[in-house]
């Protein structure tokens, strides 16, 4: 099993420009989500999905669209890409909700920078 | 919110020493979780501790949790290299789809 993949793993992009993160488990999880870390902010939620075809907004989920239209994978875009968008984004997956006492599954995780 | 605020923000000890990092949190909670993240790399669960419990071990690691004080610590026993990484905690509540994670504890374990 991969567990659960990111691509790109790199990314430079500059402002205006969009792009697609892809995430990608093979585990049938039921629930994905997409965090962003940026230095001394530990993790934040963007958004996340708790099965195919739902998504629903995190803590930061300005700027950044989401879809689940398979259940093995989860896509975060980005529209119109703004320094303040520079960051590491993880993806992460679990098989049931968070109050289920159910682990979460990281992937390796994107490096974005906008210029 | 009912983020964790683990603390300290970093700590380095000399490899052989047991490392302690706790994590404080604002409500209720049903489990709460511990990570860890090696430079670069993505998270990786260690341990989880619903709130009915008031200890949990595994292999190296204890976890207590006091949910009168809504704060839990993670000992890490008898130090490696390898164990250098940051630590984070993470809540979740009854119901939630979600866990909240805190801001983490970089781990510097000096040879």
């Amino acid at each position: 099993n991969a567990g659960v993949t990111q691509t790109p793993k790199f990314r430079v992009l500059k402002t205006g420009q969009s792009m697609t993160l892809l995430c990608a488990q093979d585990m049938n999880h039921e629930y994905m989500y997409w965090y962003r870390q940026d230095p001394g902010m530990g993790l934040r939620l963007i958004h996340y999905s708790v099965g195919e075809g739902t998504t629903a907004k995190g803590e930061v989920p300005d700027g950044y669209n989401v879809s689940r239209l398979k259940k093995q994978n989860f896509l975060l875009g980005l529209e119109s890409a703004a320094p303040s968008q520079t960051s590491v984004y993880f993806c992460a997956s679990s098989s049931h909700r968070a109050g289920s006492y159910n682990e979460q599954f990281f992937g390796p995780g994107t490096r974005l920078t906008v210029l | 919110s009912q983020q964790g605020e683990e603390d300290p923000q970093a700590l380095s000890i000399q490899e052989g020493e047991n490392a302690t990092m706790n994590c404080s949190y604002k409500t209720s909670i049903n489990n709460l979780q511990w990570y860890r993240q090696n430079s670069g790399r993505g998270l990786v669960h260690l341990i989880l501790i619903r709130s009915n419990e008031r200890e949990k071990h595994s292999g190296r690691l204890r976890v207590t949790l006091d949910t009168s004080k809504k704060s839990s610590s993670l000992l890490i026993t008898a130090s490696r290299a390898a164990d250098t990484a940051s630590y984070f905690c993470a809540t979740g509540g009854v119901g939630d789809d979600k866990i909240i994670f805190g801001k983490g504890t970089r781990l510097h374990i000096l040879p």
